[in-house]
């Protein structure tokens, strides 16, 4: 199985900050690396698939980078409601694998 | 407007085996390209992939389960469905199923329903 190492585990930032969440794969994955956000309550959102292609509806302050074995996340100017649980998940092969995640919370 | 929503038991007993079922609106499962998959998660834990049907019924498992799953669908009815034997306390969390398309991520979720192992 593919590993996803994913962080940090935890992270603190203030509205209209940018932050990064790291995702490193135990081999490579090419680009199929898909980013998801997770609150309570709510559904949980795809925001980016293929390492870098903005789902419909993910605002343009996310943005995903890398290939291969080593990908990024990065929220710019950060919002109140962009505060939550944060997983990346690779989708190059079966079994699928999921980060241990990333909480994203208010400074 | 895609939605999916997950059924099951709530609790049920060690050994038991766990049926879910998840109904589905707003797309059709034997359209090209179309796929339903199960992803559970352990109270505060991090999220595991166990299944995907594909439109064409290819079925993909996760070997960490070893032979305990089965995934199936009914198209007509717009359900997909996930059996789970011999299920144990460890068993216990929160079971999502989530569409995906073109196996580009699972853009559509649904809200999860809890179920819990216990004697």
């Amino acid at each position: 199985d593919v590993q996803m190492t994913q962080s940090p585990s935890n992270l603190a930032a203030s509205p209209g900050e940018s932050v990064s969440i790291n995702c490193k794969a135990s081999k490579s994955i090419s680009k199929y690396l898909a980013w998801y956000q997770q609150k309570p309550g709510k559904a949980n959102k795809l925001l980016i698939y293929s390492g870098s292609t903005l789902q419909s509806g993910t605002p343009s302050r996310f943005s995903g980078s890398g290939s291969g074995t080593d990908f990024t996340l990065t929220i710019r100017n950060l919002e109140p409601e962009d505060f939550g649980l944060y997983y990346c998940q690779q989708h190059n092969e079966y079994p699928y694998t999921f980060g241990a995640g990333t909480k994203l919370e208010l400074k | 407007q895609v939605t999916l929503k997950e059924s099951g038991p709530g609790i049920l007993q060690p050994s038991q085996t766990l049926s879910l079922t998840c109904s589905f609106s707003g797309f059709s499962l034997s359209t090209y390209g179309m796929c339903v998959g199960w992803i559970r998660q352990s109270s505060g834990k991090g999220l595991e992939w166990l299944a995907n049907i594909w439109w064409n019924d290819d079925k993909y498992y996760n070997p960490s389960l070893k032979n305990r799953l089965t995934i199936s669908k009914d198209t007509s009815n717009n359900q997909a469905f996930l059996k789970i034997t011999n299920m144990d306390t460890a068993d216990t969390a929160t079971y999502y199923c989530a569409r995906s398309s073109g196996g580009l991520g699972f853009a559509y979720w649904g809200q999860g329903t809890l179920v819990t192992v216990s004697s």
